[in-house]
């Protein structure tokens, strides 16, 4: 079974503080990767993808790759009560990209 | 530009019975997949279609089924409902079946009574 495995949380962190947020995947033959966001009751919004391994920024987000590890990590700096939201890490090898069960995040202001 | 619009947004169906759920695809996306997510999980991956192909399938049995019409918008049809089947629906599309990232729609909450 291939998977994606996320620390569930609740991850709690103060404002403007870096959030840091991991997963591990199973499936070597995943090419793509994704941090996704989602708020209570709401549908996953992308908010990052990365392909090569190393480090991709996007404003305050930054995403890590390192396929040898077989591990993404996502930071969120100068986090604010606004990012508190569940983060759901994808990785996709073709047709298919399975989620992770998400971290919760708690900023607290 | 249009996002991806589901109908409809909350269903409560009865044990046994047969459920369709729609979904417009984001203009200029021709891929659309399906996810079912349970509370506190993450999606599960139910099917693809590209260009009106099924273009692969999760570990869902055969009464979860599907179609994607020239326009690419889709349906998901569920059989003989279960009580497990309780989830929300939610439909992505994406410009092409490598996808660069999804875009959800707000999902379908349906209910199994």
């Amino acid at each position: 079974q291939k998977e994606v495995e996320q620390n569930s949380g609740p991850l709690s962190v103060p404002e403007g503080a870096i959030a840091s947020l991991n997963c591990t995947y199973s499936d070597r033959g995943s090419q793509s990767f994704f941090w996704y966001r989602q708020y209570s009751g709401k549908s996953p919004e992308l908010i990052m993808f990365i392909y090569s391994n190393g480090d991709k920024e996007d404003g305050r987000f930054t995403a890590q790759l390192n396929k040898a590890s077989q591990y993404v990590s996502l930071l969120i700096r100068d986090s604010q009560p606004s990012d508190s939201a569940t983060y759901l890490c994808a990785a996709s090898g073709g047709f298919k990209t399975i989620f992770g069960a998400g971290t919760r995040l708690f900023v607290k202001a | 530009e249009t996002g991806v619009t589901q109908s409809p947004t909350h269903l409560i169906k009865t044990r046994g019975q047969q459920v369709t759920l729609r979904c417009s695809s984001q203009s200029g996306h021709n891929t659309v997949s399906w996810y079912q997510q349970a509370l506190g999980q993450g999606p599960q991956f139910i099917f693809q279609y590209y260009r009106e192909e099924e273009n692969g399938r999760g570990n869902f049995p055969p009464r979860f089924s599907g179609l994607q019409f020239p326009n690419y918008s889709s349906e998901l049809n569920v059989n003989a409902l279960e009580l497990d089947d309780s989830a929300l629906y939610l439909c992505a599309s994406s410009p092409e079946w490598m996808t660069y990232g999804y875009t959800f729609g707000s999902g379908t909450r349906l209910t199994v009574v």
